[in-house]
Order: structure tokens, then sequence, then C-alpha cells
């Protein structure tokens, strides 16, 4: 059982917008701003898509973003688009830990 | 471009000692946190620990006692030992750097493609 719950699927329309909820507790998500996002294609390489919460690294489209309410935190991806169809890890830090999510696969219909 | 590779063998016997090493190209590995990260089979990820170039490491509370995290400046590699392994420790391995833009070093903009590692007899 992951720290941090994601939902296990989540699925839209190209075009559409979709989010991705990570809910953990006050000691990882509600307790700092230091939240990252990952997507992840089955047998590469993981990519960072956001971090500190709602920042994007440099080369990700702005239709990827991130958010946080209390002990949740939200990847939004606006305009889907048939390459975004990936597993997607949420990340915090959590004291002198670090806890990742379950992960979401995003299907595109 | 910095890049990432694992090696090491993909089967280990129970109680024996899982040895990794992560060969790092395109930067050196000094003045960065270092991380191992894994994927045990349909599930979450998992963060192992972190080492940076002074040596200083950090080791997930759950694993601490069974890790270590080390770096071989001369090759510019990390390496990660985990001892008394169990089925439970079969996963794929990946090392990661820490995002310097990032606060709380918790997250990681470049990874290996990791390598998958068995525990059994």
């Amino acid at each position: 059982q992951s720290a941090l719950t994601q939902p296990r699927s989540v699925s839209g329309s190209p075009g559409q917008s979709v989010t991705i909820s990570c809910t953990g507790s006050s000691s990882d998500v509600g307790g700092y701003n230091y939240v990252s996002w990952y997507q992840h294609h089955p047998g590469k390489a993981p990519k960072l898509m956001i971090y500190d919460v709602h920042k994007r690294p440099s080369g990700v489209p702005d239709r990827f973003s991130g958010s946080k309410s209390g002990n949740t935190a939200s990847l939004i991806i606006s305009g889907l688009q048939a390459d975004d169809e990936s597993d997607y890890y949420c990340c915090s830090y959590a004291g002198s830990n670090v806890v990742f999510g379950g992960g979401t696969k995003l299907t595109v219909l | 471009q910095v890049q990432l590779q694992e090696s090491g063998p993909g089967l280990v016997k129970p109680s024996e000692t899982l040895s990794l090493t992560c060969t790092v190209s395109g930067v050196s590995i000094s003045g960065y946190f270092w991380s191992w990260i894994r994927q045990p089979p349909g599930k979450g990820l998992e963060w192992i620990g972190y080492i940076y170039y002074s040596e200083n490491t950090n080791y997930n509370p759950f694993l601490k006692s069974r890790v270590t995290i080390s770096l071989d400046r001369s090759k510019n590699q990390i390496s990660l030992k985990l001892n008394s392994v169990t089925a439970a420790d079969t996963a794929v391995y990946y090392c990661a750097r820490v995002y310097t833009q990032c606060s709380g070093g918790s997250c990681y903009d470049s990874w290996g493609q990791g390598i998958p590692v068995t525990v059994s007899s």
C-alpha cells in the first residue's frame, strides 16, 4: 500500500481536461509545498512534469499544471493528446522521508 | 545531456545482498544529490534513499537497517547495497538525480531506465 493515494485510472477524450488527485496527510502533502508529478511510460525512464506543487520544468507543455488543497494535490492535464496516455505518479517530501503514490493510468479515449 | 544507466545481477537469492551500480555520463556526480527508487511488480514507486557528493546519506526509515548507498567518484558511479533480501525486495530499481531547482530535495529530473531484480532461490 502506497503512502499517497491516487485513483487507479482516469480517462478522457482528446481535447478534454482530466484531473488526477493525490491524497496524503499533514505529514507529507499537507505539510509541505514539495509535491512533484511524473509521467511514466512502462519500460522507459519516468519524466518530471511538475515540481513544488505547480512549477513546470523547462520543456513541459503548459497543458500540464498542478495545485494543492489541504492534504490533496492535483495534476491537471488540459487539451488531452494521444501521447499523454501513460502512468502518472505523485511524490511528496515527508520530513526525513520521500513518499510516492500508487500511480494512475491515464487512458485517452 | 545527463544519462544514468543501472547495472547489476537480475537474480538474487533470499538472505543475500543485492548490489547495483548506476553509471552517470554527461555530468560529474559531484555537486548533486542522487537517489535510488524502486517499483515492485504491480505497485507504486518507493523511495530508497539519497546520497550527496559529500557522502551525506538519508534512507527510507523502513529500509534503513539494510541499505547502503555510496559513491565512486573515480568511476562517476552511485552504488546501492541492500542486504538480507526477501521476495518483497523484488522490483525494478531506478537511480535518479535530484533536481536542483526543487525545494525539499524530493524531485528527480533525470532517471535511468531501471533494472529488474528478482529475489528467488
